[in-house]
């Protein structure tokens, strides 16, 4: 399958943890990035390679990933961080992208 | 720190062909692929195709026979030119800087996106 499936909408309480997931078969064999979109602005990397950070992202995000699932947490949720994220791997033959279709963050 | 810019017509007509340029600041294209990828409004994210630095493509198939990626190593630029447009091409595109290694993928930086509208 080429396809990754992502829950379209998730809310958290401020200061809380969320965890926001990622699911597809070629998870099994590509590790997955995550990027953050704020409202009019361009996707930003937040997670390559499952579970790495780059150095300018807050420690507060961290990511996972178990079989054919990939996860996003956001540990101490802070206003900023509602905006929308995506998940995306190379597909099962390697020679192709795919994205998840973006779970929208509600910080309540 | 790499930048990326892009550029191109805004607006088309139903049948006309999309046209946008990426340039590169601050980096050279060696050793990355560059990917387009686009943003209908209201929906998520649809990677279109890359292009490596020897010039070789991948592209999504359900795009393929519509969609050209190229470089222009001399200037720093990708180009996508997307064939037949209709309204459901209407998108924010971005072009993106890949990185490849072994099973890890990923895009940093993104370019600032250019909306394109296609109507009669």
């Amino acid at each position: 399958s080429s396809e990754l499936t992502q829950d379209p909408a998730v809310s958290v309480a401020l200061g809380q943890t969320v965890t926001i997931t990622c699911q597809g078969d070629s998870l099994r064999g590509y590790y997955a990035s995550w990027y953050q979109q704020q409202p009019g602005q361009a996707p930003t990397l937040l997670i390559y390679g499952n579970h790495n950070r780059p150095s300018e992202i807050p420690d507060r995000f961290s990511g996972s990933s178990s079989r054919n699932t990939a996860s996003l947490t956001i540990t101490g949720t802070q206003a900023e961080d509602e905006a929308d994220y995506y998940c995306s791997s190379r597909d099962s033959t390697g020679d192709h992208v795919v994205f998840g279709g973006g779970t929208k963050l509600t910080v309540l | 720190q790499v930048q990326l810019r892009q550029w191109g017509a805004g607006l088309l007509r139903p049948s006309e062909t999309l046209s946008l340029t990426c340039a590169v600041y601050g980096g050279s294209l060696s050793d990355y692929r560059w990917s387009w990828i686009r943003q209908p409004p209201g929906t998520g994210l649809e990677w279109l195709g890359e292009i490596k630095d020897n010039g070789s493509t991948n592209y999504n198939p359900s795009l393929k026979s519509r969609v050209t990626i190229s470089v222009d190593t001399s200037k720093t630029q990708i180009s996508l030119r997307l064939n037949s447009v209709t309204a459901a091409d209407t998108a924010v595109y971005y072009c993106a800087r890949a990185m490849l290694v072994a099973k890890h993928n990923w895009f940093d930086p993104w370019g600032q996106g250019t909306q394109v509208t296609v109507s009669s």
